[in-house]
Parts: structure tokens; C-alpha cells; sequence
């Protein structure tokens, strides 16, 4: 069981590429979020997602696009990079059942802009 | 002020030690609170899951949530070596999917 897998592991782009990172889940899951972790800033939410062809922003969504055409997948898009979205960008999924259920990680993509 | 305050440490503490880390919160409408474990270069692994106020025991581990003080803890007895990590407390509301995530607590535990 694969859970929670995240393509590429690392990337570095120039100032102004765009670029797709890669989520998909084999847990049937329902909810999908993105995250991104800054050193002293903890897990920011980007955009989520609680279902095929839901999506909505979160926290930081600015310069990040979604879309879920799947339940299993849910990339992210930089549409221009930035030196400012250096950081580490974690997929994350949790099953929509009764209460709030806990989130499953992905081992994340590094991603540094020059 | 940050919606959910933890102190990042670092932490070192000898092999066999009690562990304490903490989280304090501002939105009385958190009722969900867990902790994940981060190793070096991985995501973050669910290890503690608590609903609303009260105690939690799994194993080495205590997750105690005090709503009337908007605090939150986790215990880790006997520490080993294989415990050192960087420790992240999360909540969310009801019904709401996305969760608040503290700053992390980065532990060693040293042989």
C-alpha cells in the first residue's frame, strides 16, 4: 500500500518556470490538501480539495494553482516561480467519514527557485 | 499572534528521559488536536489523535489536551534515540479539514 506519493522528490527551477508537482493517494480519500514547510513557519495550507472537482484556496494560495479531475490525484501548478516559493511542498489526504479524521503525508517535494 | 504557538526548541535530552512538549492555542473552536513526528526528510507521521479535552495513552506516548487553558501536551517516557525528531502539533475545527500546525519542536535524544 503506497499511500500518499509525491513526484519529483527535488526540483530546481529558474525564477519564472512553471512546473507541476505530482500527489496521488490509493486510499479511496476523499479530502486533499497541499502544504508547504518553511523553517520556523510549520505546515502552511495552500489549496484543498474535498472531492473530485472541488477545490478551494487556504492559507497561502497566491502564485499556486489546483484541480482535481480524480479522486486519486491532486497536482499543484506554479504558475511562475518565485525565489519566495522555495520551500518543501507536502500532499496530504484523509478519508471524509464521520468527525474530522486524521491526515496521511507524503515524504514531500524540495523545491528550490534561483 | 500565530494561531497556534509551540516552541521550536532544539531539546536534548539523555536516552531513557521523559520528553514534554507543548502547544498553546488562541481559536476555542478547535476540538481535534494531534501530534505528527517528522524524521529528517520525510512527512509527517500521525502518532497521537484526541478528540476535545482529556487524557491519551499509546505506548511511550500521552497526549493530554486541557480546552479550559487552550494547552496541549504530549509525553514521551523512556525516550530512546529513535525518537529524535522534529515533533509538530496540529488541530482543526469541527467538520473543517484543514488544520492549524504549530511551529515543531525539534528533539534529540541522546545515547
Amino acid at each position: 500500500n503506497a499511500g500518499v506519493t509525491q513526484t519529483p522528490k527535488f526540483q530546481v527551477l529558474k525564477t519564472g518556470q512553471s512546473m507541476t508537482l505530482q500527489c496521488a493517494q490509493d486510499m479511496n480519500h476523499e479530502y486533499m490538501s497541499w502544504y508547504r514547510q518553511d523553517p520556523g513557519m510549520g505546515l502552511r495550507l495552500i489549496h484543498y480539495s474535498v472531492g473530485a472537482g472541488i477545490t478551494d484556496q487556504g492559507e497561502v494560495p497566491n502564485g499556486y494553482n489546483v484541480s482535481r479531475s480524480t479522486t486519486e490525484d491532486f497536482p499543484l501548478r506554479l504558475l511562475s516561480a518565485a525565489p519566495s516559493q522555495t520551500s518543501v511542498y507536502f500532499c496530504a489526504s484523509s478519508d471524509r467519514g464521520k468527525g474530522n479524521q486524521p491526515q496521511h503525508f507524503g515524504d514531500g517535494t524540495r523545491l528550490s527557485i534561483l | 499572534q500565530k494561531e497556534v504557538e509551540q516552541d521550536p526548541g532544539p531539546l536534548s535530552v539523555p536516552e531513557g528521559a521523559i520528553v514534554s512538549l507543548n502547544c498553546t492555542y488562541s481559536n476555542s473552536a478547535f476540538q481535534y488536536f494531534m501530534w505528527y513526528r517528522q524524521y529528517s526528510r520525510k512527512g509527517p507521521e500521525l502518532l497521537m489523535y484526541t478528540y476535545s479535552s482529556g487524557n491519551k495513552e499509546d505506548g511511550r506516548f500521552t497526549a493530554q489536551v486541557d480546552k479550559s487553558s487552550k494547552y496541549i501536551s504530549l509525553f514521551i517516557r523512556d525516550s530512546q534515540p529513535s525518537d529524535s525528531a522534529t515533533y509538530l502539533c496540529a488541530m482543526s475545527e469541527p467538520n473543517d479539514y484543514k488544520l492549524s500546525f504549530g511551529a515543531g519542536t525539534t528533539v534529540t535524544v541522546r545515547a
